[in-house]
């Protein structure tokens, strides 16, 4: 499968916990971005990589959100002090120009 | 504010008809616009896109008009088959200001009956 693979595809954690996710994105693709949908909701841009750098951040990344994207490859995602309203589809996705993003299964965090 | 809106929740359709899915967008810089369709449990998928130096890109059974004057622009499949049920998603994209980012729609859930 040469798709965007995202790990894991579930979480639940207690509230206050850190988690992390990663993605690994298409081979060939520079471009990496989060994304994070809630229920009724379309996708909502969190943070954008090229290779490594990361170039811009949404202002719903709060603080206890950091993303990294090491060697330009795989990325991950960490939320520290979850709280409830963290509660979400977190989706990554990669591109190798602006336009059509292909984008990966998805974790799904549940904070109880 | 809502810069992409898809003002019906859901839209219900006969097999073999046409499905006509819409989305609004206000700001006039959005200039590449696309459609993604997601199953349940699943990351949304590329169907279709269309810059806005046209006003129609067509593949297979899909097709997307775009008119600029009115910032609206619809997703039209035909026929509609009962594996086209899924949410489809609008998303518009600032080719030359921004890093690539898309800005998506709330989403239309689209049920195709046998």
């Amino acid at each position: 499968d040469t798709g965007v693979s995202q790990d894991p595809r579930h979480k639940i954690t207690k509230r206050g916990q850190n988690v992390t996710f990663r993605c690994d994105p298409i081979s060939e693709h520079n471009r990496l971005y989060w994304y994070r949908q809630t229920l009724g909701q379309g996708p909502e841009f969190l943070t954008y990589f090229q290779n490594e750098a990361q170039l811009e951040k949404s202002r719903l990344l709060s603080d206890r959100f950091s993303a990294e994207r090491p060697k330009g490859s795989f990325s991950t995602l960490e939320i520290q002090r979850t709280e409830q309203g963290d509660s979400a589809m977190y989706l990554c996705a990669s591109s190798l120009k602006q336009g059509e993003a292909f984008f990966g299964q998805g974790t799904r965090l549940t904070v109880v | 504010d809502q810069q992409v809106k898809q003002n019906s929740p859901s839209l219900s359709v006969q097999e073999g008809r046409i499905s006509i899915l819409n989305c609004d967008y206000t700001n006039s810089m959005f200039d590449y616009f696309l459609w993604y369709k997601k199953y349940p449990a699943e990351g949304p998928t590329f169907l279709i896109s269309i810059s806005s130096i046209k006003d129609k890109n067509e593949d297979g059974r899909f097709t997307v008009f775009l008119n600029k004057s009115a910032k609206h622009l619809s997703l039209h499949i035909v026929p509609s088959q009962p594996g086209d049920s899924a949410v489809y998603f609008c998303a518009a994209l600032d080719y030359g200001g921004s890093q690539g980012n898309l800005i998506f729609g709330k989403g239309t859930k689209l049920s195709v009956k046998p």
